[in-house]
């Protein structure tokens, strides 16, 4: 079955850029996601489709997908985007999720 | 404003069946371009999709997990459901539904989260 893989950890000071990697085989044939998930509470999507923001979401958060290495970065990093980062690939209906980084900003 | 509400047993017992219930509201459930799907998570640890289905009843389920679970879907009552059979400690979890949101080829990902519900298998 299809898996991807994540750094357990990331970390990042206050003002920087944050770069979290996701990888898989052709992940860029397939569609990567990122969530964003804070203690105790549901993830919420950061980036779809590679690289489109939904709505709400700050400009600092892009997404790139390529060959077989899907990047999240979040530049000008605040301390306020400390959490739990997944990937997700999707293709044909079918999602797998990456084991998620914690981003740590200090 | 779309919202998901998970409800079940927080407390199951080994070898028994786990139901569980999303009820969807602010929403029509029968809508063309979304799947409603479970993703559970393990006492910390990550992420994982259990499946999706769609209002038609066609459903998608993980190929890496055993074919424990069964979805499916009540329009008329704006709900849909996830069983597992025969659990195990091992199905522990928080368990979310979602919306999936695909636009022909476009994919959109989980845009819409339930609060989560906490399912413990123990005796």
């Amino acid at each position: 079955s299809y898996e991807v893989t994540q750094p357990p950890s990331v970390s990042v000071s206050p003002g920087q850029t944050a770069s979290i990697t996701c990888s898989g085989d052709k992940l860029g044939d397939k569609y990567a996601c990122w969530y964003q998930q804070k203690p105790g509470r549901s993830p919420v999507v950061v980036i779809y489709q590679d690289n489109k923001r939904p709505s709400g979401i700050p400009e600092r958060f892009s997404g790139s997908n390529s060959g077989n290495t899907a990047t999240l970065t979040i530049s000008e990093t605040q301390a306020m985007d400390e959490a739990d980062y997944y990937c997700q690939a999707w293709d044909s209906s079918t999602g797998v999720f990456g084991a998620g980084t914690k981003l740590t900003v200090l | 404003q779309l919202q998901l509400q998970e409800s079940g047993p927080g407390l199951v017992k080994p070898s028994e069946t786990l139901s569980l219930t999303c009820t969807v509201s602010g929403g029509s459930i029968s809508t063309i371009t979304y799947y409603w799907g479970w993703i559970r998570q393990p006492p910390g640890k990550g992420l994982e999709w259990i499946g999706s289905i769609y209002y038609s009843g066609n459903t998608f389920y993980n190929p890496s997990l055993k074919s424990r679970f069964t979805m499916s879907v009540d329009t008329s009552k704006n709900q849909f459901s996830l069983k597992l059979s025969s659990v195990t400690a091992a199905d522990t979890a928080v368990y979310y539904c979602a919306r999936e949101v695909l636009e022909g080829v476009h994919y959109y990902g989980f845009d819409v989260w339930g609060q989560g519900t906490t399912v413990t298998v123990s005796s």
